[in-house]
């Protein structure tokens, strides 16, 4: 069974640029969310993906933005980056609603974003 | 008030002690809890979930739900140095969208 990749590991940007994170979900899921973790803080929900439309969002703004593709990979786009964006961006995939095996989420290893 | 609070530590213990980490939790509607561990600089890795209350036990770890005070436990037992890392505690309400709330993490060192 393939586990949740991410790419890249590290990316640095500058201030007012704009970022593509990519993701790859676990084998036999098609749920995918992205997270965003502060350093010392825990993954806070940013939005989910569901046969390629949202599915939920968190509380960030528009310029976070998504897709999701046929085969259950998924990007992240960040507009107009600022210097509070720095943080490790997480994908994790499920299996579709309702239910423990929905419930339950696997992590990839993260993006680590710094914006300069 | 942050939906689920943790006690984000340190907690240092020698190697071999019974580790107890927790949360508490405000929002009644959440139906599903987990602990996940995250290693530095690593993605958060699930170790253990439980629907509504009761205990779930897998090797060395156990966790428990009481869902009347609000509050929710993982213990490590014979705990080794491996299993220093970060412990997040995650609840979701079970819906169409299953977001993770998530607590800060408690960061754990084991001392061999």
């Amino acid at each position: 069974e393939t586990g949740v990749t991410q790419s890249p590991t590290h990316l640095i940007k500058t201030r007012g640029q704009q970022v593509t994170l990519r993701c790859s979900s676990q084998s036999g899921h098609n749920t995918v969310s992205w997270y965003q973790q502060a350093l010392g803080q825990g993954p806070q929900f940013i939005f989910q993906y569901y046969r390629e439309e949202e599915n939920g969002r968190g509380n960030f703004p528009p310029r976070f933005s998504g897709l999701q593709f046929p085969n259950y990979s998924s990007e992240l786009n960040v507009n107009a980056l600022e210097l509070d964006d720095s943080a490790l961006y997480l994908c994790a995939s499920s299996r579709p609603s309702g239910g423990a095996s929905s419930a339950t989420q696997y992590f990839g290893p993260g993006t680590r974003l710094t914006v300069l | 008030q942050k939906e689920v609070e943790q006690d984000p530590g340190p907690l240092s213990v020698p190697e071999g002690a019974i580790v107890s980490l927790n949360c508490t939790y405000s929002n009644s509607a959440f139906q599903y809890f987990m602990w996940y561990r995250q290693y530095s600089r690593k993605g958060p890795e699930l170790l253990m979930y439980t629907y509504s209350s009761g205990n779930k036990e897998d090797g060395r770890f156990t966790a428990q739900v009481d869902k009347s005070s609000k509050y929710i436990s993982l213990f490590i037992r014979d705990s080794q140095p491996s299993d220093s890392a970060t412990y997040l505690c995650a609840m979701n309400y079970g819906g169409a969208t299953n977001k993770l709330i998530f607590g800060t993490g408690t960061l754990l060192a084991v001392q061999p």
